[in-house]
């Protein structure tokens, strides 16, 4: 299709693993962003890119999260040495272009569980 | 830091009558989105605001944004069974979109 695509969409994995989330955005569109969503909760910014640039981590939670879009296309959110309060939705958006005014394009999430 | 207060939390109408959700930001907004998410969906971007005082309508679905560009609300006129959901709005300050809690819509038909 030619929408926002995550994988996994399930997750599960032991505690201290570390786990990649994968995210193809749509064809050709600029702005790439990570969120995590809790149950019942809006989603919370983690960080974007515009093409292949980071722009802004301010909302990863630590230093064991990091994000990567090397060719300005996929983008990967790598989650180290993994704690049960990582458990979440994770969601990526892609927007058309590089201005913050743009609609954001959401994919189906990642459901990470840490046990 | 910048922060997006929505109320209610939760509404349950029955079908056919109106429903109003708020949203409030701790600061100035250069434009506000409203996103809709269907129960084990994603958001779906419904709109964006971005004039003071701008009102947009969506067939039922009227979108306001305040004069201060701290508020905005979003009312459905005689609601459906189709909109049940959860309503987030999002503003946007500096760089980054900031999501409200939402609004999670149930209908009686």
């Amino acid at each position: 299709g030619a929408g926002v695509s995550q994988s996994p969409r399930y997750k599960v994995t032991k505690r201290g693993q570390d786990v990649a989330l994968r995210c193809d955005p749509i064809s050709g569109h600029v702005s790439l962003y990570w969120y995590r969503q809790a149950l019942g909760q809006g989603p919370e910014f983690l960080t974007y890119f515009n093409y292949e640039a980071q722009q802004d981590k301010s909302g990863l939670p630590n230093d064991r999260f990091s994000a990567e879009r090397p060719e300005g296309s996929i983008s990967t959110l790598t989650i180290q040495r993994t704690e049960q309060r990582d458990s979440a939705m994770y969601r990526c958006a892609s927007g058309e272009g590089a201005s913050s005014n743009q609609p954001q394009h959401f994919g189906d999430g990642t459901r990470l569980s840490i046990l | 830091g910048q922060q997006v207060m929505q109320i209610p939390q939760y509404q349950h109408v029955q079908e056919g009558e109106d429903f109003t959700t708020y949203c409030n930001s701790s600061t100035t907004l250069s434009n506000i989105q409203w996103y809709k998410q269907r129960p084990g969906g994603h958001p779906v971007f419904l709109i964006q605001l971005v004039k003071s005082g701008e009102v947009k309508k969506q067939k039922r679905l009227t979108f306001q944004f305040g004069e201060a560009k701290k508020n905005s609300s979003l009312h459905i006129t005689a609601t459906q069974t189709t909109d049940v959901g959860t309503y987030f709005c999002a503003g946007r300050g500096a760089q980054k979109l900031v999501f409200g809690q939402g609004t999670r819509l149930t209908i009686n038909p």
